[in-house]
């Protein structure tokens, strides 16, 4: 596989399930990003990783759990979500966080019932 | 307040003309700008990245940035159908987060 990857590309869950969306890079990078996508409104940076240490957290709310283990495997732990998450949720990588390019995955569309 | 501004279109474009996709940005000491294309249904995928003043080309695509005026453009030339799609706008803001915009929906006519 090339690229970004992201498992599932469509999960619906509903507000007391557990779940865990994951993004693998293959580009060699460094940085990796998760971003939330809703309708109508632009793309919402949440979380920040580069070399597997957390550099940016935008006020994203404890039921969003993230983990990167390495620096090619980037997770989303999701638990007691709410509908208003209900969104698509993208991964992207860059070489380096301060990198100019960023890559993106295909990206997970959440449904939360 | 609204970092990266885009006009939500659509933007009808006739098959073969040259389509304008606009943007501007309040971080006057933004450095690093950047035009996705986004396909209903898909990820974001970096066509142009621009970080000095002028123009910049690469095949039918040319982006212009103009930093005092804090505006950055993408100009299409030989616009195809499969250009329809939604051009996001995106801005390296001072504190290194990358700021998007809404995004411009472009049709074009066959």
């Amino acid at each position: 596989e090339t690229g970004v990857t992201q498992t599932p590309r469509h999960l619906v869950m509903g507000m007391t399930n557990k779940k865990s969306l994951k993004c693998e890079q293959h580009l060699g990078h460094n940085a990796m990003y998760w971003y939330k996508q809703s309708a109508k409104k632009p793309l919402e940076l949440m979380f920040v990783y580069n070399f597997k240490e957390q550099t940016e957290n935008n006020s994203v709310p404890s039921r969003f759990s993230p983990e990167c283990p390495n620096s090619s495997h980037l997770f989303l732990h999701l638990h007691t979500l709410q509908p208003e998450d209900s969104a698509l949720y993208l991964c992207a990588s860059s070489q380096e966080r301060l990198a100019y390019e960023q890559y993106f995955g295909p990206g997970t569309r959440l449904t939360v019932t | 307040q609204k970092e990266v501004e885009q006009n939500s279109g659509p933007l009808s474009v006739p098959e073969g003309a040259i389509a304008s996709l606009n943007c501007t940005y309040s971080d006057r000491v933004s450095q690093s700008f950047f035009w996705y294309r986004q396909y209903s249904g898909k990820s974001p995928e970096l066509i142009m990245s621009i970080y000095s003043n002028g123009d910049k080309e690469d095949g039918r695509f040319t982006a212009q940035l103009n930093k005092a005026s804090q505006y950055v453009s993408l100009l299409i030339r030989d616009s195809q159908p499969s250009d329809s799609s939604t051009y996001l706008c995106a801005v390296r803001a001072r504190d290194d987060k990358i700021i998007f915009g809404k995004g411009t929906r472009l049709h074009i006519l066959p």
